[in-house]
C-alpha cells in the first residue's frame, strides 16, 4: 500500500517552453500533497504544500508564477514549471499524505533537463 | 545555517559489521522525526516516525532512537542489501498550515559482501 506515483521519470525540454508533472497516489487518498526539488550534492528542499481543493503554498523563494502546482483531486497533484530555463534543471519529486496521517510517500522523482 | 545534518556522509562496512548513523537538528519545535531509505533511481522509502525524547522504533535489523539534539539509526548485522541511502527529516509545528519536512544530505550506506 501508499504508492505516489511520478511522470515522467526524465524531461528535456528547450529552454522558454513549460513542462508539466505529474504525482498520483494510487491506493489512497492524499488530502496532502508536497512538491520538492533537489539539486546535486544537496539536501531535498521543500517547494510548495498542496491541499487538495485549495492554492498551494510556497515556501520562501519559490516563485509561484513559475512553478504552478494544481491538487484538484484527492489523487492527482501537478507541478507545471513555466518558461523554463536552464537554471531550473533539477530532480523534482512529489509526496502525498492521507488524511489524519503524518507519513509522506514519495514518488520515484522527475528528472527535469532545460537546454 | 543547516537544521539537520547528518554523518558520516558515506559510510562503508563488511557484511555483519554493526554500526550507526547520527542526524543532528536544531529547531524550535520537533513535531516528528523521520527516517527514509533511498536506493539510487527511486524515491525515499518510509523507515520510522518519532516524536519525542527516548523514543525507539525497530524493524528488522534496523533501529531508530532520539534525544532532544539528534537521532541516531543503528544497523546490526548489515546485508548487501541495506546499501542505499538513508535521509533524515524534521518536521516542525508550524502555524501556517505548511508542514513539510526539512531533509539532510543523507548518509550513503555500502555494505560489503
Amino acid at each position: 500500500g501508499a504508492v505516489v506515483s511520478q511522470h515522467p521519470s526524465w524531461v528535456i525540454c528547450k529552454s522558454g517552453t513549460s513542462v508539466k508533472i505529474e504525482c498520483r497516489s494510487l491506493d489512497f487518498q492524499a488530502t496532502t500533497m508536497f512538491w520538492y526539488r533537489q539539486f546535486p550534492k544537496q539536501s531535498l528542499m521543500l517547494m510548495a504544500t498542496s491541499n487538495e481543493g485549495s492554492k498551494a503554498t510556497y515556501e520562501q523563494g519559490v516563485e509561484k508564477d513559475k512553478f504552478l502546482i494544481n491538487h484538484a483531486s484527492l489523487t492527482l497533484s501537478t507541478l507545471t514549471v513555466t518558461s523554463a530555463h536552464p537554471e531550473d534543471s533539477s530532480f523534482y519529486i512529489c509526496s502525498a499524505r492521507g488524511l489524519g496521517k503524518n507519513i509522506q510517500y514519495f514518488g520515484a522523482g522527475t528528472r527535469l533537463s532545460v537546454l | 545555517e543547516d537544521q539537520v545534518t547528518q554523518s558520516p556522509e558515506a559510510l562503508r562496512l563488511q557484511e555483519g559489521e554493526s554500526s550507526s548513523l547520527n542526524c543532528s537538528y536544531t529547531v524550535s519545535g520537533l513535531r516528528g522525526l523521520f527516517w527514509y531509505r533511498q536506493d539510487p533511481g527511486k524515491g525515499p522509502e518510509f523507515l520510522f516516525t518519532l516524536y519525542s525524547a527516548g523514543e525507539e522504533k525497530e524493524k528488522e535489523r534496523l533501529k531508530a532512537t532520539l534525544t532532544k539534539k539528534e537521532s541516531f539509526l543503528h544497523i546490526t548485522a548489515p546485508k548487501p542489501e541495506d546499501s542505499a541511502t538513508y535521509l533524515c527529516a524534521v518536521q516542525e509545528y508550524s502555524g501556517g498550515g505548511a508542514d513539510g519536512l526539512t531533509f539532510g544530505k543523507g548518509t550513503h550506506l555500502i555494505i560489503q559482501p
